[in-house]
């Protein structure tokens, strides 16, 4: 079946930029997840999303970071006037309820210039 | 501050031979962890999972170990094929469900 799907699967930018990245999970699974994953590092949680209930965002490193999530289908992040340390892998899991088992997107690449 | 620890970024080994791959942690409210396996331009996937309550869990030629008092646990490969060469992510989580924490990553690399 489908897995988890991400466009555009690279994306370079100018510093001071807007930037969308899109997701789409896997159908049924009710648990959205964004991290992101700078160059020599481990995944960084960014947000959750799960069901109708509000979305965790304590990992969102700062106010430029924003997500939305359409009820249990497609989930946009949004990184408004992009910096240079917004550089990195940005990777949308999604799985059942909350079970730890992610199934991870391909991820978007991003390179702010 | 990184409580999901891999300290070694690389490791190298023949094929057919065991491939030990380690990671540690800092937060003993972790009760469960997970390794993921990445290969380059996708995302990780799922690899094997072993709840606190329990020190060891098998699937195939993957077996994890962990030792709760050390703070402990490796992903042991045997026999090590080349397609197994990735990178190993080992991840925890508290309980929540989500938020899992991840180590950086070990290269693993395994020669013909």
């Amino acid at each position: 079946g489908a897995g988890v799907s991400q466009s555009p699967s690279n994306k370079v930018t100018e510093k001071g930029k807007d930037v969308e990245l899109r997701c789409d999970p896997i159908s049924g699974h009710t648990a959205l997840y964004w991290y992101r994953q700078r160059l020599g590092q481990g995944l960084e949680f960014l947000i959750y999303f799960q069901g109708n209930s509000a979305p965790d965002k304590s990992g969102l490193p700062s106010d430029r970071f924003s997500a939305e999530r359409t009820g249990e289908s497609v989930s946009t992040l949004t990184i408004q006037r992009t910096q240079q340390e917004d550089s990195a892998v940005y990777l949308c899991a999604s799985s059942l309820l909350k079970r730890y088992e992610q199934y991870f997107g391909p991820g978007t690449r991003l390179t702010v210039t | 501050d990184q409580q999901v620890k891999q300290n070694s970024p690389s490791l190298s080994v023949q094929e057919g031979r065991i491939s030990i791959l380690n990671c540690d942690y800092t937060n003993s409210m972790f009760d469960y962890f997970l390794w993921y396996k990445k290969y380059p331009a996708e995302g990780p996937t799922f690899l094997i999972s072993i709840s606190s309550i329990k020190d060891k869990n098998e699937d195939g030629r993957f077996t994890v170990f962990l030792n709760k008092s050390a703070k402990h646990l490796s992903l042991h490969i045997v026999p090590s094929q080349p397609g197994d060469s990735a990178v190993y992510f080992c991840a925890a989580s508290d309980g929540s469900g989500y938020a899992l924490n991840f180590g950086k990553g070990t290269s693993l690399l395994v020669t013909p």
